[in-house]
């Protein structure tokens, strides 16, 4: 099976623009979780979707938004970037059957690299 | 605040050594913790999920313990090799949390040959 892939790999961006990053699940996954990195700081959690809704959101700004398709794919939107919103962003895909949620292992994508300048 | 510590915060041993690292966590609300392995340039890798208190697992030379009801988990690993160098990873999900993982800023190893 193919991996969880993320695109763009990396990411130039200027303050006040906004950036839409993609996330492909492994085949047959129904959820995904998206994570931030910041220098510094652990993974810090920012939303789950599981069949197109939002299950879960960490504590980060309206500014940070995303979906999921009917194929699973999910996206995630930053609006007026700010210079903190600099990081490493990856998502994370698990199956998702609904019965073991939290405990299911989650895999992750190489990662979105995204810098504001 | 639901918090994750990990100890030490980087550790650099030598080629055959064992060593353990160390993961603690709130036990209330508790539902899962999660060991990854992180090598720079690569995505995370899972290692091991545990549920139960006393859960152990165990996958190659590596191995983890937990105690929810003290809250904490054990990372062992026997004969490093350099290959074991990269970043570990605990983190925790909660009762009704779905699929949210509470992370902790990892433990740095370095294995030296």
């Amino acid at each position: 099976k193919a991996g969880v892939t993320q695109t763009p790999r990396y990411l130039i961006k200027t303050r006040g623009q906004q950036v839409t990053l993609s996330c492909s699940p492994i085949s047959g996954h129904r959820s995904v979780s998206w994570y931030q990195q910041t220098p510094g700081q652990g993974l810090q959690f920012l939303f789950e979707y599981f069949s197109e809704t939002q299950r879960n959101k960490g504590n980060f700004p309206g500014r940070f938004s995303g979906r999921q398709f009917s194929n699973s794919r999910s996206e995630m939107n930053v609006s007026t970037l700010e210079l903190g919103d600099s990081a490493l962003y990856l998502c994370a895909s698990s199956s998702g059957t609904g019965r073991n949620d939290g405990a299911e292992t989650q895999y992750f994508g190489p990662g979105t690299r995204l810098l504001v300048l | 605040i639901l918090n994750v510590e990990q100890s030490p915060q980087s550790l650099h041993v030598q080629e055959g050594d064992s060593t353990n690292f160390t993961c603690s966590f709130p036990s209330s609300n508790f539902y899962a913790l999660h060991w990854y392995r992180w090598e720079t340039a690569k995505s995370p890798e899972a290692l091991f999920v545990m549920t139960l208190n006393g859960d152990e697992k165990k996958k190659g030379r590596i191995s983890a313990t937990l105690n929810t009801k003290e809250g904490y988990s054990y990372l062992y690993i026997k004969g490093s090799q350099p290959e074991d160098s990269a970043t570990y990873l605990c983190a925790f999900s909660v009762t009704g949390g779905y699929n949210k993982l509470i992370f902790g800023a990892g433990t740095r190893l370095a294995v030296h040959p």
